[in-house]
């Protein structure tokens, strides 16, 4: 069975500063992942993800995310955060056979940007 | 292009009563999803359907909740004799059939039982 760990349910940062969120998978063999954010009372947005080509991927609002296979993770990167980028992010993955695209969540960080 | 959208939004309903969900998928989409989220956790899978056909059932998907896609279309969740526990929001997604195609998510419909 797949599994998410995010690391850090709170993340606060700066306006301005460098946003990770990290995020490491549990698959016997590398799924494909990804990162949604879900603003309050929201559904989710995809923001990115990774399914096969390149390792480091880029999705919307300047954030992006690099995978490595050798460290099962996934985690999300954003140069310069913004106070629009306050939000919760989730990653997700879900099993390159079977199961029908379903995702696997974990739990969800919760990014605060601070003046 | 119109996404995924579901109704109610919200929903406040006394312990006991049966509660519907409804949820129109983006009309491209075959694959059809229903997860449950509570406060602070990431939303858990209950159930999907590829067309009309429900393919996979989760155990959290207990004998009062029944989903159905009756014309492959639009997608129906009921829960019967809601207990406080089911408080939660029900968020519905499709996606096409293709491997590692995203799934888009709906706003969500919030259910509230006293």
């Amino acid at each position: 069975a797949q599994s998410v760990t995010q690391l850090g349910s709170h993340v606060s940062v700066s306006e301005g500063a460098l946003v990770l969120l990290r995020c490491n998978y549990s698959s016997s063999v590398p799924p494909y992942l990804f990162w949604y954010v879900q603003y309050p009372n929201q559904g989710l947005q995809l923001l990115l993800k990774y399914t096969t080509g390149a390792t480091l991927v880029k999705g919307i609002n300047g954030f992006e995310a690099e995978f490595k296979k050798s460290e099962t993770s996934f985690h999300l990167t954003k140069p310069s955060a913004h106070m629009s980028d306050a939000a919760e992010y989730f990653c997700a993955v879900s099993p390159l056979t079977g199961g029908g695209n379903k995702l696997t969540f974990g739990t969800g960080t919760q990014l605060k940007v601070e003046l | 292009d119109t996404g995924v959208s579901q109704d109610p939004r919200h929903k406040i309903t006394k312990r006991g009563q049966n509660v519907t969900f409804r949820c129109d998928p983006i009309s491209e989409h075959n694959r059809l999803y229903w997860y449950r989220q509570t406060l602070g956790q990431g939303p858990e899978f209950l159930t999907y359907f590829q067309n009309e056909a429900q393919l996979e059932k989760s155990r959290l998907l207990s004998d009062r909740f029944s989903a159905e896609r009756p014309k492959g279309s639009f997608s129906t969740l009921e829960i019967q004799r809601t207990e406080q526990g089911d408080s939660a929001m029900y968020l519905c997604a499709s996606s096409p059939r293709d491997r590692g195609n995203t799934i888009y998510f709906g706003e969500g419909s919030w259910l509230t039982v006293v």
